[in-house]
């Protein structure tokens, strides 16, 4: 079946413009991760989903970031103000339930100039 | 605040022989460790685990060895492939609110096997 998918692959914006991220996840998989990757280190926590609701958001930086999982499928991640220091890959991992196997997209890839 | 640690950014290995991954973390409270494999453009994908009641675990090629004392474990890869080259995360699950469990990652290391 498909996997994970992420849309753009590759973003280009400007310092203090808006973006928005999407992660489309394996079908009944109810649980949805957001990780962010900067050069040279891991994957790091943003936010957790279960269904609809941000089970835990703890992991996002500041409050120019947030996400949202409307109808428990399709999740997006709005940057606003981007700053240079958001480039990164973000990646988004699904599984069946909150402790099961994470599956990964592929990621975007954000360039703030 | 690095959790996790790969202190090894990269390695090289001759086709055949065992690759051995290295991998280190702070935080007795993990009760689970995976290995990710990553190659250019795509996501991580899941390779191996071990939970922290168990010292070894084996899937064909791929031994992950755990030792809770030391806090460290190691990925042993035999015989190594030209294929295996990628970059191997090491990463630990810690339970969070409503079930979920957070990765966190290494800054992993490249691993390449050459022919």
């Amino acid at each position: 079946g498909a996997g994970v998918s992420q849309t753009p692959s590759n973003k280009v914006t400007e310092k203090g413009k808006y973006v928005e991220l999407r992660c489309d996840p394996i079908s009944g998989h109810t649980a949805l991760y957001w990780y962010r990757q900067s050069l040279g280190q891991g994957p790091e926590f943003l936010i957790y989903f279960q269904g609809t609701g941000a089970a835990d958001d703890s992991g996002l930086p500041n409050d120019r970031f947030f996400a949202v999982r409307p109808e428990g499928s399709v999740s997006t991640l709005k940057i606003q103000r981007t700053e240079r220091g958001d480039s990164a890959v973000y990646l988004c991992a699904s599984s069946l339930g909150g402790a099961g196997e994470q599956f990964f997209g592929p990621g975007t890839r954000l360039t703030v100039l | 605040d690095q959790q996790v640690k790969q202190n090894s950014p990269s390695l090289s290995v001759q086709e055949g022989r065992i690759s051995i991954l290295n991998c280190d973390y702070t935080n007795s409270m993990f009760d689970y460790f995976l290995w990710y494999k990553k190659y250019p453009a795509e996501g991580p994908t899941f390779l191996i685990s071990i939970s922290s009641i168990k010292d070894k675990n084996e899937d064909g090629r791929f031994t992950v060895f755990l030792n809770k004392s030391a806090k460290h474990l190691s990925l042993h890869i035999v015989p190594s492939q030209p294929g295996d080259s990628a970059v191997y995360f090491c990463a630990a699950s810690a339970p969070i609110k409503s079930y979920g469990n957070k990765l966190v990652f290494g800054a992993g290391t490249i691993l390449r096997v050459k022919s």
